[in-house]
């Protein structure tokens, strides 16, 4: 079973605009990931946040997760259309297994 | 730097026929490896992954295995395939506990 549910599953937005999707877990974890998956190809890791941190950032990417609510979201700052992309989120257990969500797809147009 | 190879790219096999998906990994010593199915516009299924040599976890029963013959060598089969086993697989290393990188997939279809 899925761990993390992205929310929303599609996002259609104009080049310049933030978009922002949310993940939803369950159980407790060790970390969450934020991964991108451009069609066809392989998943690409983002960003990393670790359960004891609140806000993470890297370039125009902004995380932040809420453990008390089991929840974590990613913003793009000023998209462009080369974000246009499957984007999925994932938490780990004690063994560095990952639990992938079923993602959100964002197309940014020009 | 570290490179994660898979192949074939594309495969298209009758039902029945038998499978095998290469994974190799360049650059990294002892890596944990893992095998992905991802169906279309889903998210990715954990099917396999090793934290050594020989050393294979199942995570869904199934007609696939998965074997580690080398530290950076990583290899899914299937000794007869289903039209449910059509899919993207992917194939990812880690240090574990952080993040970990993919390959670019094996897309296979079954017919």
């Amino acid at each position: 079973s899925q761990q993390g549910e992205e929310d929303p599953q599609a996002l259609s937005i104009q080049e310049g605009e933030n978009a922002t999707m949310n993940c939803s877990y369950k159980t407790s974890i060790n970390n969450l990931q934020w991964y991108r998956q451009n069609s066809g190809r392989g998943l690409v890791h983002l960003i990393l946040i670790r359960s004891n941190e609140r806000e993470k950032h890297s370039g125009r990417l902004r995380v932040t997760l809420d453990t008390s609510k089991k929840s974590s979201s990613l913003l793009i700052t000023a998209s462009r259309a080369a974000d246009t992309a499957s984007y999925f989120c994932a938490t780990d257990d004690s063994w560095g297994k990952l639990q992938f969500g079923a993602g959100t797809q964002v197309v940014v147009t020009p | 730097s570290q490179t994660i190879h898979q192949w074939p790219a594309t495969l298209v096999q009758p039902v029945g026929s038998p499978l095998s998906l290469e994974c190799t990994v360049e650059g990294t010593s002892n890596p944990n490896l893992y095998w992905y199915r991802q169906a279309a516009g889903r998210g990715l299924q954990l099917l396999f992954y090793s934290v050594g040599i020989g050393q294979i976890s199942s995570e869904v029963p199934q007609n696939l295995s998965a074997s580690r013959p080398q530290d950076r060598q990583f290899i899914l089969s299937s000794k007869k395939l289903l039209l449910s086993d059509s899919g993207f697989y992917l194939c990812a290393w880690s240090v574990q506990g952080f993040e970990q990188f993919f390959g670019p997939g094996t897309r296979l279809t079954v017919l």
